[in-house]
């Protein structure tokens, strides 16, 4: 039963432009969201995070929204830069802490 | 804060041979989870201690997998019988484990498994 879900596979941006990434989530229960990076053969790396308290946060160039009603977050990254190539993935928690579950990930390729 | 760190990087075993996996969560972090990733798919969640204490258990891992944390600090993954769909990116994490506040997941690099 996957609860989070990416639909994009993969998503290809000019350098400079924005990139956004979708994920949706079935689980009521959730209260805790998270993106990490990952590039190959490397862990995931922590990106940002929110709480469900919230609808909006920024860090940086990454900007996650929330919508409650919708079960549906989003990662903005502005500008996109080369370095941001990796694969993106969405997770969530239910009471802010305990095991994660993951979205299958988005391939994010900045060009030049 | 050096992170959280996994050995092996990579492990090439037979079918039937047991593997041990080791990981060294961030310091003062009280929390500690195994996930594992195939390719293509996000990680999936293995275990968790909460100090020494294992917590929860998901359904993927059978009676081969075994955990454990013993003193609460670094942690070891045995799995016994390796069949060739144990391959995969195995995954550990850390947290300091607040009760009451939202708890971030650091990850270490993980350990490549191929069962050949």
């Amino acid at each position: 039963d996957q609860q989070v879900k990416q639909n994009s596979p993969s998503l290809s941006v000019q350098e400079g432009r924005i990139s956004i990434l979708n994920c949706d989530y079935t689980n009521s229960m959730f209260d805790y969201f998270l993106w990490y990076k990952k590039y190959p053969a490397e862990g995931p790396t922590f990106l940002i995070s929110i709480s469900s308290i919230k609808d909006k946060n920024e860090d940086g160039r990454f900007t996650v929204f929330l919508n409650k009603s919708a079960k549906h977050l989003s990662l903005h990254i502005v500008p996109s830069q080369p370095g941001d190539s990796a694969v993106y993935f969405c997770a969530a928690s239910v009471n802010s802490w305990g095991k994660l579950q993951f979205g299958a990930g988005t391939q994010v390729v900045v060009t030049p | 804060d050096t992170g959280v760190s996994q050995d092996p990087r990579h492990k090439i075993t037979k079918r039937g041979q047991n593997v041990t996996f080791r990981c060294d969560p961030i310091s003062e972090h009280n929390r500690l989870y195994w996930y594992r990733q195939t390719l293509g798919q996000g990680p999936e969640f293995l275990t968790y201690f909460q100090n020494e204490a294992q917590l929860e258990k998901s359904r993927l891992l059978s009676d081969r997998f075994s955990a454990e944390r013993p003193k609460g600090s670094f942690s070891t993954l045995e799995i016994q019988r390796t069949e060739q769909g144990d391959s995969a990116m195995y995954l550990c994490a850390s947290s300091l484990g607040r009760q009451g506040w939202t708890d971030t997941q650091y990850f270490g690099p993980g350990t490549r498994l191929t069962v050949l």
